[in-house]
């Protein structure tokens, strides 16, 4: 069973300019979650995507943002890049019904690198 | 006050030791928690998870939960140097029929287990 697979794993961008991530979630589960690692803050929740719907959003500005297409990938936006958003992106999915144990087992990818230079 | 405080270390035991990780929280609606294993440039990996009060096993790991104390811990008995990596605790709040709060993580402590 493949896992959560996320791309790319690196990337490197310039202030100013935005950046467009990708989340494949476990074949079957329908939430998908992003968080934000840093090493200053930990791990940081930005939103929740369940059945093409955010469910749940972070206490992010709005130059993060996210998307999720019928067959449950999910992509994240940033926006107007700034040197403080270089950090590891995880996308977690979790989830195979509307169940009320839905985030209980979640699943993470390996993560994208972005550094903001 | 953060919602989820966890010592970040680092700890460093000889193989073969027990070790003793920790959580504190301060919400009492936190009802479920988990314990992820991160290596080093890797994604979290979900080592156990449980919602009651008392210990739960699985291997060489042990959860332990403390609702009174809103305090919680995993003990690795025998560790190994494959067990160095970043231990993260996370919580979640139960909300019905909307489905669960989101993670909310600690920040990890990290272990070095020496051969």
């Amino acid at each position: 069973k493949a896992g959560v697979t996320q791309t790319p794993r690196y990337l490197i961008k310039t202030r100013g300019q935005q950046v467009t991530l990708s989340c494949s979630p476990i074949s079957g589960h329908r939430s998908v979650s992003w968080y934000q690692q840093t090493p200053g803050q930990g791990l940081q929740f930005l939103f929740e995507y369940f059945s093409e719907t955010q469910r749940n959003k972070g206490n992010f500005p709005g130059r993060f943002s996210g998307r999720q297409f019928s067959n449950s990938r999910s992509e994240m936006n940033v926006s107007t890049l700034e040197l403080g958003d270089s950090a590891l992106y995880l996308c977690a999915s979790s989830g195979t019904g509307d169940s009320f144990f839905l985030n209980t087992e979640a699943f993470f990818g390996q993560g994208t690198r972005l550094t903001v230079v | 006050q953060k919602e989820v405080e966890q010592d970040p270390g680092p700890l460093s035991v000889p193989e073969g030791a027990i070790v003793s990780l920790n959580c504190t929280y301060s919400n009492s609606a936190f009802q479920y928690f988990m314990w992820y294993r991160q290596y080093s440039r890797k994604g979290p990996e979900l080592l156990m998870y449980t919602y009651s009060s008392g210990n739960k096993e699985d291997g060489r790991f042990t959860a332990q939960v403390d609702k009174s104390s809103k305090y919680i811990s995993l003990f690795i008995r025998d560790s190994q140097p494959s067990d160095s990596a970043t231990y993260l605790c996370a919580m979640i709040k139960p909300r019905g029929n909307s489905g669960n709060t989101p993670l909310v993580f600690g920040k990890g402590t990290r272990l070095s287990v020496i051969a």
